[in-house]
């Protein structure tokens, strides 16, 4: 079966750094994606980890260990704006054409 | 990525009632799909919407419930059908095209339908 855990709130100061923790059981592996969905608004595409390993984006990182299941998204220098849900979701199926997500894990940044 | 439209972006509908949602995508793509979203939640997938042939649904829902079409490549419907207030929630439309890594592979998500059933 396929199931991703993650924890359901976080706070965080404005400025300070936040790492997102995400575990996963697939049958199967194709990669791991991060989202982010502010409030009545569609996900958008943060990063995508097939590899072993930390993936930087300016102030947003991503981390993936295959052997452990496990994947973070680290964000720095936080800023209000990046209150929000953190979805990540694994590929699943006979092609790796459909997603399957985490519960979503709430960031709230206060000043 | 390609761009979704999707409407309505809300609805309030009475019980008994159905309610279909439009998702018109502005290029071809290759997969379309239906998720349903609950106050507070993630997504769950419905189904694969397939061209040309019946949707593909996970497990706990059926065509009776959320019937699907897709006459084309640009263009999918989710009809709720038969409401009850349960099924009140966020019904997405989310597509994948032609994408790489560095673009999340193409997947693209429309800004929802919030129905709410009383």
């Amino acid at each position: 079966g396929q199931n991703i855990d993650q924890p359901t709130e976080m706070t965080a100061t404005e400025g300070a750094i936040v790492q997102i923790n995400c575990t996963y059981q697939t049958s199967g592996f194709n990669g791991l994606f991060w989202y982010q969905q502010h409030a009545g608004e569609a996900p958008t595409f943060l990063s995508y980890n097939v590899l072993d390993g930390l993936e930087e984006k300016g102030r947003f990182s991503s981390f993936l260990s295959r052997s452990k299941g496990y994947s973070y998204l680290l964000l720095k220098e936080l800023q209000m704006k990046d209150s929000a849900s953190y979805l990540c979701a694994a590929p699943f199926g006979s092609g790796y054409n459909k997603l399957i997500f985490g519960a979503g894990t709430r960031l709230a940044v206060h000043p | 990525s390609a761009v979704i439209s999707q409407k309505p972006s809300r609805d309030i509908c009475q019980r008994g009632t159905s309610l279909t949602i439009q998702c018109q995508v502005d290029s071809q793509v290759t997969m379309m799909f239906w998720y349903r979203q609950q106050p507070g939640q993630s997504l769950t997938l419905i189904a694969t919407a397939n061209q040309g042939s019946e949707a593909t649904y996970e497990s706990g829902f059926v065509i009776d419930k959320f019937p699907i079409s897709r006459p084309n490549l640009t263009f999918s419907t989710l009809t709720v059908s038969n409401m009850s207030p349960e099924d009140s929630s966020i019904y997405l439309c989310s597509a994948q095209g032609s994408g790489d890594p560095e673009t999340g592979y193409g997947y693209t998500f429309g800004s929802g339908t919030r129905l709410t059933v009383v």
